[in-house]
């Protein structure tokens, strides 16, 4: 079975704080996501990576930034927590090939205080 | 830019009623995947369709995707409380001719309750 898992189930930080978010997957998936989740929005693709060292802007990149140095290792990085970052961040991976299914991790619920 | 809407944004069934999920793009896909998240979960693959027309089961959920690769519904025939939880469909279209990049659409999902 894929397996995705993300460091933190539930995760608190003050405004100004630089937080990771980690996430590793152990199916050699070359894709790799990051979604935010907010009710009434849906799924929302903040970045992506079609290889090591490798990413491309999804749909709201604003305020974030990633990191892929390993296959199996994506990170998302909030240079600047605000308060409007508050969501659940959902990890996901593929193979690579266009329109392949995701596997998502359980996700992290930030909260920015 | 290319959009997936999804509709109803909620339904609220009686446990044996049937239901419906419908999903429409702005593009022609390249395929239509189904995901469903259960309350507190993340989401999770169902199925993939890829042909024009095509019609696949999986025990009680009929999935369809449209003519003209543009639409897709999911119908659960005799609903169980099992089948609580938000259904996404996700549309995927080529962003250049013959490549391989393009962009998995996420619908904003339907959530379903079932009242035993």
């Amino acid at each position: 079975d894929v397996k995705v898992t993300q460091s933190s189930r539930y995760l608190v930080k003050r405004t100004g704080e630089k937080v990771f978010l980690e996430c590793v997957q152990d199916m050699d998936h070359e894709n790799m996501f990051w979604y935010r989740q907010d009710p009434g929005l849906g799924l929302r693709l903040i970045y992506f990576s079609y290889d090591v060292k490798m990413k491309e802007k999804g749909d709201i990149p604003e305020g974030y930034s990633v990191s892929r140095e390993k296959k199996e290792r994506f990170s998302l990085i909030l240079e600047s927590a605000s308060t409007n970052q508050t969501s659940m961040y959902l990890c996901a991976s593929s193979w690579s090939g266009g329109g392949r299914e995701q596997y998502f991790g359980p996700g992290t619920r930030l909260t920015v205080t | 830019g290319q959009q997936v809407m999804q509709i109803p944004q909620y339904q609220h069934v009686q446990e044996g009623e049937d239901f419906t999920t419908y999903c429409n793009s702005s593009t022609t896909l390249s395929n239509i995947q189904w995901y469903k998240q259960r309350p507190g979960g993340h989401p999770v693959f169902l199925i993939q369709l890829v042909k024009s027309g095509e019609v696949k089961k999986q025990k009680r959920l009929t999935f369809q995707f449209g003519e003209a690769k543009k639409n897709s519904s999911l119908h659960i025939t005799a609903t169980q409380t099992t089948d609580v939880g938000t259904y996404f469909c996700a549309g995927w279209a080529r962003m250049n001719y013959g490549g391989s990049q393009g962009n998995l659409i996420f619908g904003k999902g339907t959530k379903l309750s079932v009242k035993p």
